[in-house]
């Protein structure tokens, strides 16, 4: 039972173009996303967060879109970089809870010159 | 200052053999966490520690998967009898007493079992 997906195994990007990630998920208990970025031989490195309460973050480069009703949210990388190709993971947390994250399967960015 | 570091980096096996995975965390972080992932998958939870609280042990697939979590610092994630299926990379991560707080990944080791 897959609680949080990412459809989409891989995407390609031109250099400064925007780049979408996206990520479903199916249970409602889900409170807290996160995304982290990894690159080959490395662990991942957390990258942004939302909490359900609100609906955008922004960071810099980076913002992530949360819709509670249609439990999906996605990544915005504009412009993208070069540097930014790695594997994007998708991750959720529920309240009271430990703090475990689920993850997805992942998304492997290629952003080319 | 030092990230989370994990050892051994590579480990090869045979079907059947016992294995020890080292986790040293972060310091000062109290809540440490495994996780697994496994060839073209995401990253799966397998146990999650904090304090001296009781471990989360939900993840672990199965009873030949079991961790231990000495003075509230190194972890080691031990795999006995190991299978085929138990091939993956087993990454660490701790936090600064869990919860929303962000959790730092060591760069994992990768087990294969032959």
């Amino acid at each position: 039972d897959q609680q949080v997906k990412q459809n989409s195994p891989s995407l390609s990007v031109q250099e400064g173009r925007i780049s979408i990630l996206n990520c479903d998920y199916t249970n409602s208990m889900f409170d807290y996303f996160l995304w982290y970025k990894k690159y080959p031989a490395e662990g991942p490195t957390f990258l942004i967060s939302i909490s359900s309460i609100k609906d955008k973050n922004e960071d810099g480069r980076f913002t992530v879109f949360l819709n509670k009703s249609a439990k999906h949210l996605s990544l915005h990388i504009v412009p993208s970089q070069p540097g930014d190709s790695a594997v994007y993971f998708c991750a959720a947390s529920a309240s009271g809870n430990t703090g475990k994250l689920i993850f997805g399967q992942g998304t492997t960015l290629q952003v080319k010159p | 200052g030092a990230g989370v570091s994990q050892s051994p980096s590579n480990k090869v096996t045979e079907k059947g053999k016992d294995v020890e995975l080292r986790c040293d965390p972060i310091s000062g972080h109290t809540a440490l966490y495994w996780y697994r992932q496994s060839l073209g998958q995401g990253l799966e939870f397998l146990i999650y520690f904090q304090g001296n609280s009781a471990p989360d042990k939900s993840g672990l697939p199965s009873d030949r998967f079991s961790a231990e979590r000495t003075g509230g610092s190194v972890s080691t994630l031990t795999i006995q009898r190991t299978q085929q299926e138990d091939s993956a990379v087993y990454l660490c991560a701790s936090s600064f007493h869990g919860g929303y707080n962000e959790q730092f990944f060591g760069p994992g080791t990768r087990l294969t079992v032959l």
